[in-house]
Formats: structure tokens, C-alpha cells, sequence
């Protein structure tokens, strides 16, 4: 069945760098969302992408999905102790319709 | 809009006991999501209804654990024994036709 990997599955970063965190696929996806979970709480739904090469931003987050429509990248800029959390991306595919599988994953952890 | 409302948000229960988890979905959306959060497996999809109807129900561990959704304002989850190896994070999730999931705050089910 599909099945989607997050790397890295831990990411520390200090305060002001970068940092991408990855989600691939072995199948060809319709649609790739991103959801971020602050610690203790729910995951929140950030995006959606749906065209293959798309590419969104959100302030200092930026989403690409991959050409080939088996991959997507978050990538945040000059990160803040608020981006601490656990990011999460959920895959369809066409026959999948309205059900999303999620990743494991990337926790990240922001260090002053 | 007052989101996804689940209940109760803690629930700790001795073995073999039944457990009710409940969930209100967000008034309009037509899909409603039931998964179960733990460190070790992540985020696991149980059970989906599409218009109230089950339309994937694979997720669901074994026969102890039932699903609902009687109307278009209301689901439940049922755990009937419970066993402490169903500890874990409960979490309901709705949406409209082809956006993110709006997640409920959990349920956080502990069983003795």
C-alpha cells in the first residue's frame, strides 16, 4: 500500500537558521497536505498542494510538491521558538479519494 | 464556528471497562475521521464516514472497537473491553469535499 516517509524524523535547529524537512512517496500522489502540532495539542492543518511543481508560501514557510507528484518539501526560514512542534505530512492518491495518510512526522525543536 | 468538539478530553478507565469517545464535527462537512495517536505508531487512521456512511473501517485494530455516526452532527467511538495496550490519544477530524482535516482536541484515553 502507499506509504509516505518524513525525513529527518528529529530536526534541532537554533534559532534563526533554516531548515527542510522532507515527505516522499513510492506512488504517484493526487494531493499532499501539511499540518503542524504543537506539543499537547492537535494538528493543524497548514496547506494543501495539488499541482505537480507548486509551490505555496505562508510568511516564512515555504511548500513545494515535486515534479513528478511523489514528493513535497516544508521549508521555514529564519525559524522562531514558535515553530517548535511537530510537522506532519498526509498523502492521497486518486484512489484514495478523502482519505489521507499521514507521516510520521519531522518534531522539531528550536533552540534560543 | 466553534470547530470539531470532542468529549471528554480525559478519560482514564480500568481494564475491561467499555469506553464512549464522542465528537461533534464542524456543521457542512460531509467527512468525518477517527485516529488514534501513540509515540510508537503515529498518527493511524481507524475509520472514515463519508455523508455518514462508513466508507473504510481497515484501520479499526480488532472487533473491540466499533464505530458510529447516527447523523451529521454526531460519532462515536466505543471500546468494548478496553485494554491498556488502547492507551493513547484519540482524535476526530472533519472536513468539506477535498480540503485539510479540522481536528477535534483529543481524547486522551488511559486505561489501567
Amino acid at each position: 500500500g502507499q506509504q509516505v516517509m518524513q525525513i529527518p524524523q528529529y530536526q534541532h535547529v537554533q534559532e534563526g537558521e533554516d531548515f527542510t524537512t522532507y515527505c516522499n512517496s513510492s506512488t504517484t500522489l493526487s494531493n499532499i497536505q501539511w499540518y503542524k502540532q504543537r506539543p499537547g495539542g492537535h494538528p493543524v492543518f497548514l496547506i494543501q498542494l495539488v499541482k505537480s511543481g507548486e509551490v505555496k508560501k505562508q510568511k516564512r514557510l515555504t511548500f513545494q510538491f515535486g515534479e513528478a507528484k511523489k514528493n513535497s518539501s516544508l521549508h521555514i526560514t529564519a525559524t522562531q521558538t514558535t515553530d517548535v512542534g511537530t510537522y506532519f505530512c498526509a498523502a492521497s492518491t486518486t484512489d484514495s479519494w478523502g482519505k489521507f495518510q499521514f507521516g510520521a512526522g519531522t518534531q522539531v525543536v528550536v533552540t534560543p | 464556528d466553534a470547530g470539531v468538539i470532542q468529549s471528554p478530553r480525559h478519560e482514564v478507565t480500568e481494564m475491561g471497562q467499555e469506553v464512549t469517545l464522542r465528537c461533534k464535527p464542524i456543521s457542512g462537512h460531509n467527512s468525518l475521521f477517527w485516529y488514534r495517536q501513540t509515540m510508537m505508531r503515529g498518527l493511524e487512521l481507524l475509520i472514515y464516514f463519508n455523508n455518514n456512511v462508513p466508507i473504510d473501517d481497515s484501520g479499526m485494530p480488532e472487533d473491540r472497537f466499533s464505530a458510529k455516526m447516527p447523523n451529521a452532527s454526531f460519532s462515536t467511538l466505543k471500546i468494548q473491553p478496553s485494554e491498556p495496550r488502547d492507551s493513547a490519544v484519540y482524535f476526530c477530524a472533519s472536513t468539506g469535499l477535498n480540503y485539510g482535516y479540522t481536528f477535534g482536541s483529543g481524547t486522551r484515553l488511559t486505561v489501567v
